[in-house]
Order: C-alpha cells, then sequence, then structure tokens
C-alpha cells in the first residue's frame, strides 16, 4: 500500500508569518510531487510541483524535495489571511499515471 | 484558461437508484479521472482512462462503477444501485501535456444519497 502521510493539523499562524507543511511517502519509486490547495467545499487547486531534490520557489510559497528522507515540505512566506485552508500533498507512485494523497494539513492564518 | 468542467453541481438520489456524473475534460488533455473525497476524508483515485479505456483503477472501483466517454468531450462515471456510503465530492480531473503529471480538477459533483 503506497501511502502519503501528513501531519492533519490545524496549523496555525499568524498573519505576515512562515507557514511549514510537511509530508512522508512510502513508494521510493516516486517521481512526482504535486501541493494542491482546497478550500472548503472545493476542488484541489495545483500550487507547487516539485520533481528534483532540492528546493523550488514560487511566488511565496518553496516546495523542498529530499528523495533519499522520502519527504517533501511546502513553505508559504508572509502568509496571508487567504492562505487558510487544506494544504494537500500528492504523490506519483511509480509506473503509474495517477496520485496518491495525503489527508491534508489545515492551515489557518490568523490576522 | 481552460478547465475542467463537471455537471451536475450536487445531485440528490435514493438509495438503490444509479446516477451519472459528467465530466467535460480539458481538450488536449489524454488521461482522464475520477477522484473521489468522502465529507472530512482523503482525495480518493477511482479510475484513470487514456485512448477510450480504462488505465488504472482502484479497488474501490468495482462493478458499481463504470465510466465511458460516449463521444469526443465527455467523460462519464456511473453509479449503479446506489448505498448510502457512495455519498462524497466526486471529482474529474485530466492531465495536463508534457509528461508533468499534473492533473487539473472540475469543481466536483456532490452526490447525497438518501
Amino acid at each position: 500500500q503506497k501511502e502519503v502521510e501528513q501531519n492533519s493539523g490545524p496549523l496555525s499562524v499568524p498573519e505576515g508569518a512562515i507557514a511549514s507543511l510537511n509530508c512522508t511517502y512510502s513508494d521510493r519509486g516516486s517521481q512526482s510531487f504535486f501541493w494542491y490547495r482546497q478550500y472548503s467545499g472545493k476542488s484541489p487547486e495545483l500550487i507547487m510541483s516539485i520533481y528534483s531534490n532540492g528546493d523550488k520557489e514560487d511566488g511565496r510559497f518553496t516546495a523542498q524535495l529530499n528523495k533519499a528522507s522520502q519527504y517533501v515540505s511546502l513553505l508559504i512566506r508572509d502568509s496571508q489571511p487567504s492562505d487558510s485552508a487544506t494544504y494537500l500533498c500528492a504523490v506519483n507512485p511509480q509506473a503509474a499515471r495517477q496520485l496518491t494523497f495525503g489527508s491534508g494539513t489545515q492551515l489557518t492564518v490568523l490576522p | 484558461e481552460p478547465e475542467v468542467t463537471q455537471t451536475p453541481s450536487h445531485q440528490v438520489t435514493q438509495m438503490g437508484q444509479e446516477v451519472i456524473l459528467r465530466c467535460v475534460p480539458i481538450s488536449n488533455h489524454l488521461y482522464f479521472y475520477w477522484y473521489r473525497q468522502i465529507l472530512g476524508q482523503k482525495v480518493e483515485f477511482l479510475v484513470s482512462f487514456y485512448n477510450n479505456e480504462i488505465s488504472e483503477k482502484s479497488e474501490i472501483f468495482d462493478d458499481q462503477f463504470s465510466v465511458e466517454r460516449p463521444d469526443g468531450s465527455n467523460f462519464t462515471l456511473k453509479i449503479r444501485s446506489t448505498k448510502l456510503e457512495d455519498s462524497a465530492m466526486y471529482f474529474c480531473a485530466s492531465l495536463g501535456g508534457g509528461n508533468t503529471g499534473e492533473l487539473f480538477f472540475g469543481e466536483g459533483s456532490r452526490l447525497t444519497v438518501l
């Protein structure tokens, strides 16, 4: 069973702070990693993808991947109340064209 | 910007009835998916579809479920003899080009089985 694990939270940070979200995965052959944002009652929205070890930055978001540790994270700088949502880690298992999702981390940014 | 569209946005049905959920994927995408999210739980893969046939399916996708692409645009999920536990959000997604693995989701169809 290929698993993706996330701390369910809730995680609360003050406005302007850095939010750090973490994810581990079990399939060592996984090649592609994604962070989705999901507002309550809405569909997942892709915010970051990462494919190689290291950091990838896009605006206020930085994704970090460490394949040796089977760990992927998302940093949100200068957090805003509009960032309050559930963040889903998704992994593309080896030899598959579908994504396995974690249970999500609920983030609340306090004004 | 192209998007995945789903209908209906919400369907209420009686237990034992059949429902069909419809999706129009992004036009130049080749892989299509159905995912399910029971309230408060994780997004779960049901099935993927490529070249007019099922590519992969999960243990959830049993004989109660079927998918088809009846024409060049629509992609449907049929749920036969619905059960209470089928109540969930059903998301259609399509796979972007370039082999990046990025899935783009529709807004979802909420199914309520009474």
